[in-house]
């Protein structure tokens, strides 16, 4: 079955850069997702990268996809004290029809000034 | 647009009651899905609608689950006969069809069963 893994936490200081690491079993995965949630509330999407592609950037953010040893990372770069929340790695994938996401545990980022 | 909406935020009830929580997804969405968060886990899947049809169930949707969506908009989810180990974060997302399916998560209602 579909199963995706994170290391639980991260400590970084404030200015320097974040990279959350997620690994996925999921073969068929066809879209990747980074989600943020901070305390008591919901998931926020942040963004996305689809299976054939191998980077994408978005402003302070960038995902790196090694679809051969199905590795997804998520850089964060300049990070800041308003970042500090729990990232969710999420794959959708084609096992069971495709329309669920698949989560990891999460990683806890902290940022230290 | 105001995003997904969840109707209660939070909700505490005794074992053995019944629980309806209510989700408004994005307007122009035709999916649906809820999803179950426990403390220090990534959110479950439990169903997906599109437009009014159920189409997936998981098999973490006991019996006591029932999930509608009556005209293809809000969507329900009641709880029946509640145990202590329902107690969880029910999270709601809706999605258009194609595309990178994005799904965009509600606030999430937080159930405490007592």
């Amino acid at each position: 079955g579909e199963d995706v893994e994170q290391s639980l936490f991260l400590s970084v200081r404030e200015g320097d850069s974040s990279v959350i690491n997620c690994t996925y079993t999921d073969s068929s995965s066809t879209y990747l997702y980074w989600y943020k949630q901070e305390p008591g509330a919901g998931l926020q999407l942040l963004t996305y990268i689809f299976s054939n592609m191998d980077m994408k950037q978005d402003q302070r953010l960038t995902v790196l996809l090694n679809k051969k040893d199905k590795h997804l990372s998520l850089r964060i770069a300049d990070t800041q004290t308003g970042d500090s929340a729990i990232y969710f790695c999420a794959e959708r994938g084609l096992t069971g029809g495709g329309n669920k996401l698949t989560f990891g545990t999460g990683t806890q980022l902290k940022v230290e000034l | 647009d105001t995003g997904v909406s969840q109707d209660p935020r939070h909700k505490i009830t005794k074992r053995g009651q019944n629980v309806t929580f209510r989700c408004d997804p994005i307007s122009e969405h035709n999916r649906l899905y809820w999803y179950r968060q426990t403390l220090g886990q990534g959110p479950e899947f439990l169903t997906y609608f599109q437009n009014e049809a159920q189409l997936e169930k998981s098999r973490l949707l006991s019996d006591r689950f029932s999930a509608e969506r009556p005209k293809g908009s809000f969507s329900t989810l009641e709880i029946q006969r509640t145990e202590q180990g329902d107690s969880a974060m029910y999270l709601c997302a809706s999605s258009m069809s194609g595309g990178a399916y994005e799904q965009y998560f509600g606030p999430g209602t937080r159930l405490t069963v007592t």
